[in-house]
């Protein structure tokens, strides 16, 4: 039974290049989580999607950050034109009902981004 | 608003001893509250959650967390600490009201244990 996967684990672009990160929740599991981790921090909530919606993106930097999660292939989390602040870890996790706040997030290993 | 408090950085134990991670919390209505423990360079990983019932939670890897409603507070702790337990450990509580799940993690403590 395959956790939450995402791809790429680790991605470097320049400044003002664009970054795609991808998840793919754990099977059965329709909602999908983003949290952001920036060097020595805790995570932060950034967004909270089900499929074809966007629930919740109260943590989402009003420029440049974007996330979709469509009804076939995985949820994108989208930065155009990083800067190097956007340096960090980036985790997604998934869980089984939205509307169980007693569900448990299972986390997948992240993406690692590094702008130059 | 809800948040969570891990008042010490780092742990340091001796490979045997008991350990604790301590962890506060503060939200409005009933607190939902989980462990995760992160390795190096990995994602986070499930340890144990409080939703009701017995104010001792039991997890994976021996791990226990004690619930404490009048010190609003949700410590981890393991009878005894192995060197594999050292990782970065996070507190977090399920955010309430609105259509969100979000969690809120603490900024996390770094485990310690020495052989």
């Amino acid at each position: 039974n395959a956790g939450v996967m995402q791809n790429p684990r680790h991605l470097v672009r320049r400044r003002g290049q664009e970054a795609r990160l991808r998840c793919s929740p754990m099977k059965g599991h329709s909602h999908v989580y983003w949290y952001r981790q920036l060097p020595e921090e805790g995570l932060k909530f950034m967004v909270y999607l089900q499929k074809e919606n966007i629930i919740d993106e109260s943590g989402m930097p009003k420029e440049r950050f974007s996330a979709e999660f469509p009804k076939e292939g995985p949820s994108i989390l989208r930065i155009q034109q990083v800067v190097r602040g956007d340096s960090a870890a980036y985790f997604c996790a998934s869980s089984p009902r939205r509307d169980g706040r007693q569900e448990t997030q299972y986390f997948g290993p992240g993406t690692r981004l590094l702008v130059l | 608003a809800q948040s969570v408090a891990q008042p010490e950085d780092q742990v340091n134990v001796a490979e045997g001893n008991p350990l604790t991670v301590k962890c506060t919390y503060s939200v409005s209505g009933n607190p939902y509250l989980f462990w995760y423990v992160q390795y190096p360079n990995r994602g986070l990983q499930f340890l144990l959650k409080y939703i009701t019932g017995d104010n001792l939670v039991k997890g994976s890897y021996g791990f226990e967390a004690e619930f404490n409603k009048s010190q609003t507070s949700f410590h981890l702790k393991k009878p005894s600490a192995l060197v594999s337990d050292s990782a970065l450990y996070f507190c977090a509580v399920r955010g309430y009201g609105g259509a969100t799940n979000k969690l809120i993690f603490g900024t996390g403590t770094l485990l310690a244990v020495q052989p």
